[in-house]
């Protein structure tokens, strides 16, 4: 799997986008780029994922650049509840009978959402 | 729909013991995979089992097992404890999308 680069901590204020970068300059035409957070004591949760087309749901936009080379994760609103170590992992595609799991996590960034 | 269940959440051990903690992964899935979390480490992978079989390994001592029963629950077992197994461990199960963690065991040896 592609090493990918996140700044290791971030500001947001409260109600205001965080725009989360990532840096994956060996990404394979094949992988696709996944976010997860981990907040405090839990486990990870999956946030999006994207292959080339940029993405969202009802938790975050993804954008990724033509080049694929990197990518943003955005929190069009963030609340305090958003605190938490924001992963990008970029990995293949698990296939039909594959999976999702084999993640390599990074060390993440650390957001800090403040009043 | 529950979500991924591990017990115990929490366990302390002596150096020397075995450790064995469970994963039961949300109805349906039928891949589960194991994490160990660390502060100096962070998170890393384990293995991972799809129907019953170990389809993928991280670089962990052959201290470090698992496996997988029929109705896809998982165990993972650790032999001969030292104080550096110290962490939490995370289970997730997964879909071809994406992965569900459970809320981990911490476990620590003394």
């Amino acid at each position: 799997d592609a090493k990918t680069t996140q700044p290791p901590s971030m500001d947001c204020a409260e109600g205001r986008a965080a725009n989360l970068p990532c840096n994956h300059s060996t990404i394979s035409g094949n992988e696709y780029v996944y976010w997860y957070r981990q907040i405090h004591s839990q486990g990870p949760q999956y946030i999006i994922h994207g292959l080339k087309n940029n993405e969202t749901n009802e938790m975050a936009s993804l954008i990724i650049t033509e080049d694929r080379k990197s990518s943003t994760l955005i929190l069009p609103h963030a609340t305090l509840r958003d605190t938490a170590v924001y992963y990008c992992i970029s990995k293949p595609w698990g296939g039909n009978t594959g999976t999702a799991s084999k993640l390599t996590f990074g060390t993440g960034t650390r957001l800090q959402v403040t009043l | 729909k529950a979500g991924v269940t591990q017990t115990p959440r929490y366990l302390i051990k002596t150096r020397g013991q075995q450790v064995t903690l469970s994963c039961s992964p949300i109805s349906g899935h039928r891949s589960v995979s194991w994490y160990q979390q660390t502060p100096g480490q962070g998170l890393q992978f384990l293995f991972e089992y799809f129907s019953e079989t170990q389809r993928n390994k991280g670089n962990f001592p052959g201290r470090f097992s698992g496996r997988q029963f029929s109705n896809s629950r998982s165990e993972m077992n650790v032999s001969t404890l030292e104080l550096g197994d110290s962490a939490l461990y995370l289970c997730a199960s997964s879909t071809n999308t994406e992965a569900f963690f459970g809320q981990g065991t911490r476990l620590t040896v003394v």
